[in-house]
């Protein structure tokens, strides 16, 4: 079964240039997740997306990022503009998660390789 | 304080030898606790989910104790392989959320 896709594997941009990563989730995963893992650091949750309705974006620095998941299939993450800060790897992640609820053994997420960004 | 906190390490420990790492919690509502592995440069994996009555998968044993908020593993007779990252995970929320530690590293030598 393939993985999560995600692409680009590295980018390299100057503060306040703009970046998009792509993912694509295992087929038939409901639920997409963004997460942003800073070095020595955990991931971070940014968004979550259940098909294409968003169900959290609390931690989302809504003023510079975006994502959107319009046909419940890939998605895409954009950051305008980038800050020193953002330097980081941008993780996607799926699961068979419904909030409807399912089965305990669906709400394991799979994540991709992760897009790692270096922002000069 | 943070929502799931480790010790970063790290461990340095040789082939054989048994290793434990403990992690606490702080949300009392949180209903699901998961260890994630993640070697370096690479993506988290599901190493196991935490159960009340602890669980064993081969080598690994996971325990919670949700009196005092807190999860531990232990690892018995470390590999080589073993070398990696240890994340403690806690479901947030209901909705799959996962707060994730900062994880514990551990680097096992001959």
């Amino acid at each position: 079964e393939a993985g999560v896709a995600q692409s680009p594997r590295y980018k390299i941009i100057e503060k306040r240039q703009s970046v998009a990563f792509w993912c694509n989730p295992i087929s038939g995963h409901a639920t997409l997740y963004w997460y942003q893992q800073i070095l020595g650091q955990g991931p971070k949750l940014l968004i979550q997306f259940q098909n294409n309705g968003v169900v959290d974006d609390s931690q989302l620095p809504k003023d510079r990022f975006s994502a959107e998941r319009l046909k419940g299939v890939d998605s895409t993450l954009k950051i305008q503009p980038a800050k020193l800060e953002d330097s980081a790897v941008y993780l996607c992640a799926s699961s068979f998660f419904s909030v409807t609820g399912v089965a305990k053994n669906q709400e394991t997420q799979y994540f991709g390789p992760g897009t790692r960004l270096l922002v000069l | 304080r943070k929502e799931v906190e480790q010790d970063p390490g790290p461990f340095n420990v040789p082939e054989g030898a048994t290793v434990a790492f403990n992690c606490t919690y702080s949300n009392s509502a949180s209903q699901s606790f998961f260890w994630y592995r993640q070697d370096c440069r690479k993506e988290p994996k599901l190493l196991m989910s935490v159960y009340s009555s602890g669980n064993e998968d081969g080598r690994f044993t996971a325990q919670l104790n949700r009196a005092s908020q807190y999860i531990s593993l232990l690892i018995r007779d470390s590999k080589l392989s073993d070398s990696a990252t240890y994340l403690c995970v806690a479901e947030k929320g209901g909705y799959n959320k996962l707060i994730f530690g900062a994880g514990t590293r551990l680097a096992v030598h001959p």
